[in-house]
Protein backbone atom coordinates (compact mmCIF):
# COMPACT_ATOMS: atom_id res chain seq x y z
CA UNK A 1 0.00 0.00 0.00
CA UNK A 2 0.59 3.71 -0.25
CA UNK A 3 3.67 4.65 2.12
CA UNK A 4 5.26 7.98 2.80
CA UNK A 5 8.83 7.93 4.67
CA UNK A 6 10.50 10.36 6.28
CA UNK A 7 14.09 11.33 7.77
CA UNK A 8 15.61 11.92 9.85
CA UNK A 9 13.62 10.40 12.82
CA UNK A 10 15.58 12.59 15.10
CA UNK A 11 17.30 15.67 14.85
CA UNK A 12 19.44 17.16 17.55
CA UNK A 13 20.04 21.52 16.55
CA UNK A 14 21.32 24.19 19.06
CA UNK A 15 19.30 27.01 19.09
CA UNK A 16 19.19 28.96 16.02
CA UNK A 17 20.27 26.19 13.45
CA UNK A 18 18.16 25.26 10.99
CA UNK A 19 16.47 22.41 10.46
CA UNK A 20 15.24 20.20 7.38
CA UNK A 21 12.54 17.12 7.15
CA UNK A 22 12.24 15.47 4.35
CA UNK A 23 9.05 13.06 3.37
CA UNK A 24 9.46 10.47 0.50
CA UNK A 25 6.03 8.59 -1.52
CA UNK A 26 6.80 6.16 -4.02
CA UNK A 27 3.95 7.11 -5.73
CA UNK A 28 2.41 10.43 -7.09
CA UNK A 29 0.85 11.83 -4.46
CA UNK A 30 -2.36 14.84 -4.83
CA UNK A 31 -1.55 16.45 -2.30
CA UNK A 32 0.47 16.39 1.32
CA UNK A 33 -0.33 17.74 4.64
CA UNK A 34 1.55 18.71 7.52
CA UNK A 35 1.42 18.50 11.22
CA UNK A 36 3.40 18.82 14.48
CA UNK A 37 2.77 17.31 17.73
CA UNK A 38 4.32 18.56 20.77
CA UNK A 39 5.65 16.43 23.21
CA UNK A 40 2.91 15.02 25.13
CA UNK A 41 0.50 16.23 22.43
CA UNK A 42 -1.93 15.62 19.62
CA UNK A 43 -0.71 16.67 16.05
CA UNK A 44 -1.82 19.77 15.24
CA UNK A 45 -2.32 20.99 11.18
CA UNK A 46 0.35 23.31 9.70
CA UNK A 47 -0.09 23.38 6.44
CA UNK A 48 -1.29 21.45 2.71
CA UNK A 49 0.55 21.05 -0.56
CA UNK A 50 -1.43 20.80 -3.65
CA UNK A 51 0.53 21.94 -6.28
CA UNK A 52 3.48 20.45 -8.05
CA UNK A 53 6.56 22.81 -6.94
CA UNK A 54 4.74 24.68 -4.99
CA UNK A 55 6.29 27.05 -1.90
CA UNK A 56 4.99 27.47 1.06
CA UNK A 57 6.24 29.91 3.90
CA UNK A 58 4.79 30.33 7.33
CA UNK A 59 7.15 32.69 8.98
CA UNK A 60 10.44 30.72 10.21
CA UNK A 61 8.65 27.51 8.18
CA UNK A 62 9.26 26.73 4.94
CA UNK A 63 6.98 23.78 3.15
CA UNK A 64 7.82 22.32 -0.65
CA UNK A 65 6.23 20.06 -2.66
CA UNK A 66 8.61 18.25 -5.69
CA UNK A 67 8.06 18.64 -8.98
CA UNK A 68 7.00 15.11 -9.36
CA UNK A 69 4.51 15.55 -6.46
CA UNK A 70 6.38 12.26 -4.52
CA UNK A 71 8.36 14.01 -1.60
CA UNK A 72 8.04 17.12 0.59
CA UNK A 73 10.52 18.72 3.16
CA UNK A 74 10.20 21.32 5.56
CA UNK A 75 12.39 23.80 6.68
CA UNK A 76 12.69 25.70 10.07
CA UNK A 77 15.31 28.37 10.06
CA UNK A 78 16.98 30.08 13.27
CA UNK A 79 15.27 26.91 15.55
CA UNK A 80 13.78 27.97 18.85
CA UNK A 81 12.68 25.88 21.96
CA UNK A 82 9.23 26.45 20.53
CA UNK A 83 10.03 24.25 18.03
CA UNK A 84 10.46 21.36 19.91
CA UNK A 85 8.14 18.49 18.49
CA UNK A 86 7.78 15.77 16.10
CA UNK A 87 6.84 16.90 12.58
CA UNK A 88 4.98 14.51 10.75
CA UNK A 89 3.98 14.54 6.54
CA UNK A 90 0.37 12.67 5.67
CA UNK A 91 -0.15 11.56 1.94
CA UNK A 92 -3.63 10.17 0.47
CA UNK A 93 -3.47 6.29 0.48
CA UNK A 94 -5.84 4.39 -1.15
CA UNK A 95 -9.41 5.43 -1.38
CA UNK A 96 -7.69 8.37 0.09
CA UNK A 97 -7.02 7.01 2.87
CA UNK A 98 -4.28 9.37 5.22
CA UNK A 99 -0.84 7.61 5.35
CA UNK A 100 1.40 9.12 8.32
CA UNK A 101 5.26 9.10 7.41
CA UNK A 102 6.96 8.18 11.02
CA UNK A 103 7.66 11.78 11.83
CA UNK A 104 11.09 13.59 12.52
CA UNK A 105 11.23 14.37 16.25
CA UNK A 106 12.87 17.87 16.63
CA UNK A 107 15.17 18.25 19.85
CA UNK A 108 15.98 22.18 20.45
CA UNK A 109 18.78 22.48 22.44
CA UNK A 110 19.16 25.95 24.40
CA UNK B 1 -15.89 26.41 18.99
CA UNK B 2 -14.99 23.68 20.97
CA UNK B 3 -12.16 21.11 19.30
CA UNK B 4 -12.65 17.21 19.30
CA UNK B 5 -13.42 16.08 22.17
CA UNK B 6 -11.81 12.61 23.86
CA UNK B 7 -12.76 10.50 27.07
CA UNK B 8 -11.31 9.52 29.52
CA UNK B 9 -8.06 11.11 28.94
CA UNK B 10 -6.55 8.46 30.37
CA UNK B 11 -7.19 5.16 31.23
CA UNK B 12 -5.82 2.17 33.27
CA UNK B 13 -7.15 -1.17 33.48
CA UNK B 14 -6.28 -4.84 33.77
CA UNK B 15 -5.85 -7.30 30.58
CA UNK B 16 -9.16 -8.82 29.95
CA UNK B 17 -11.40 -5.76 30.44
CA UNK B 18 -13.74 -4.03 28.33
CA UNK B 19 -12.28 -0.64 27.27
CA UNK B 20 -14.23 1.89 25.60
CA UNK B 21 -13.16 5.37 24.09
CA UNK B 22 -15.24 8.08 23.59
CA UNK B 23 -15.46 10.88 21.30
CA UNK B 24 -17.07 13.98 20.34
CA UNK B 25 -16.18 15.39 16.28
CA UNK B 26 -16.24 18.98 16.00
CA UNK B 27 -20.08 20.25 15.00
CA UNK B 28 -20.50 20.02 10.80
CA UNK B 29 -17.55 17.35 10.38
CA UNK B 30 -18.54 14.80 8.28
CA UNK B 31 -15.80 12.62 8.02
CA UNK B 32 -14.24 11.26 11.42
CA UNK B 33 -10.77 8.90 11.98
CA UNK B 34 -9.53 6.57 14.99
CA UNK B 35 -6.14 6.37 15.08
CA UNK B 36 -3.86 4.44 17.35
CA UNK B 37 -0.04 6.35 18.43
CA UNK B 38 3.20 4.09 19.66
CA UNK B 39 6.74 4.40 19.58
CA UNK B 40 6.80 1.43 17.80
CA UNK B 41 4.00 1.63 14.92
CA UNK B 42 3.76 5.48 14.73
CA UNK B 43 0.71 6.82 13.96
CA UNK B 44 -1.73 4.14 12.58
CA UNK B 45 -5.04 4.85 11.16
CA UNK B 46 -7.82 2.06 12.74
CA UNK B 47 -11.18 3.35 11.20
CA UNK B 48 -12.53 6.22 9.29
CA UNK B 49 -16.39 7.24 9.17
CA UNK B 50 -18.34 9.84 6.67
CA UNK B 51 -21.11 10.48 7.72
CA UNK B 52 -21.53 8.05 10.65
CA UNK B 53 -20.86 4.84 8.25
CA UNK B 54 -17.68 3.68 8.33
CA UNK B 55 -15.48 3.16 5.35
CA UNK B 56 -12.76 1.89 5.71
CA UNK B 57 -11.89 -0.22 8.96
CA UNK B 58 -8.82 -2.45 7.19
CA UNK B 59 -6.96 -0.58 9.86
CA UNK B 60 -8.30 -2.35 13.48
CA UNK B 61 -6.17 -4.72 14.49
CA UNK B 62 -8.42 -7.46 15.06
CA UNK B 63 -11.72 -8.35 16.19
CA UNK B 64 -11.11 -7.40 19.56
CA UNK B 65 -11.69 -3.93 18.18
CA UNK B 66 -15.03 -2.15 17.36
CA UNK B 67 -16.32 1.40 16.56
CA UNK B 68 -19.50 2.70 16.16
CA UNK B 69 -20.89 6.09 14.98
CA UNK B 70 -24.59 5.74 16.13
CA UNK B 71 -24.51 9.83 15.20
CA UNK B 72 -23.30 12.90 14.01
CA UNK B 73 -21.89 14.16 17.31
CA UNK B 74 -20.33 10.77 19.10
CA UNK B 75 -18.23 7.78 18.26
CA UNK B 76 -16.75 4.76 20.29
CA UNK B 77 -13.90 2.61 20.14
CA UNK B 78 -14.29 -0.50 21.85
CA UNK B 79 -11.99 -2.99 23.12
CA UNK B 80 -12.81 -6.60 23.95
CA UNK B 81 -10.63 -8.55 25.86
CA UNK B 82 -7.84 -5.84 25.98
CA UNK B 83 -4.35 -6.82 25.77
CA UNK B 84 -1.36 -5.43 27.21
CA UNK B 85 0.16 -4.92 23.36
CA UNK B 86 -2.98 -2.67 23.34
CA UNK B 87 -1.23 -0.19 25.31
CA UNK B 88 -0.97 3.11 23.52
CA UNK B 89 -2.30 6.68 22.66
CA UNK B 90 -5.71 6.52 21.18
CA UNK B 91 -6.41 9.54 18.89
CA UNK B 92 -9.88 10.56 17.23
CA UNK B 93 -9.56 13.25 14.40
CA UNK B 94 -12.53 14.85 12.76
CA UNK B 95 -12.53 17.19 9.26
CA UNK B 96 -14.88 18.19 7.01
CA UNK B 97 -14.77 16.80 3.92
CA UNK B 98 -12.35 13.46 3.09
CA UNK B 99 -8.61 13.91 3.41
CA UNK B 100 -6.81 15.70 1.17
CA UNK B 101 -9.77 18.78 1.00
CA UNK B 102 -9.27 19.89 4.69
CA UNK B 103 -7.34 19.54 7.34
CA UNK B 104 -7.59 16.99 10.22
CA UNK B 105 -8.39 17.47 13.57
CA UNK B 106 -6.97 16.13 16.59
CA UNK B 107 -8.89 15.50 20.04
CA UNK B 108 -6.32 15.33 22.93
CA UNK B 109 -5.64 11.82 22.85
CA UNK B 110 -6.96 8.71 25.18
CA UNK B 111 -3.68 7.64 26.92
CA UNK B 112 -4.36 3.43 27.31
CA UNK B 113 -2.63 1.06 29.82
CA UNK B 114 -3.59 -2.06 29.88
CA UNK B 115 -1.58 -4.18 32.59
Amino acid sequence: GQQVMQIPQYQHVQEGEDFTTYCNSSTTLSNIQWYKQRPGGHPVFLIQLVKSGEVKKQKRLTFQFGEAKKNSSLHITATQTTDVGTYFCAGPGGSYIPTFGRGTSLIVHP
Amino acid sequence: DAGVIQSPRHEVTEMGQEVTLRCKPISGHDYLFWYRQTMMRGLELLIYFNNNVPIDDSGMPEDRFSAKMPNASFSTLKIQPSEPRDSAVYFCASSLGGFGNQPQHFGDGTRLSIL
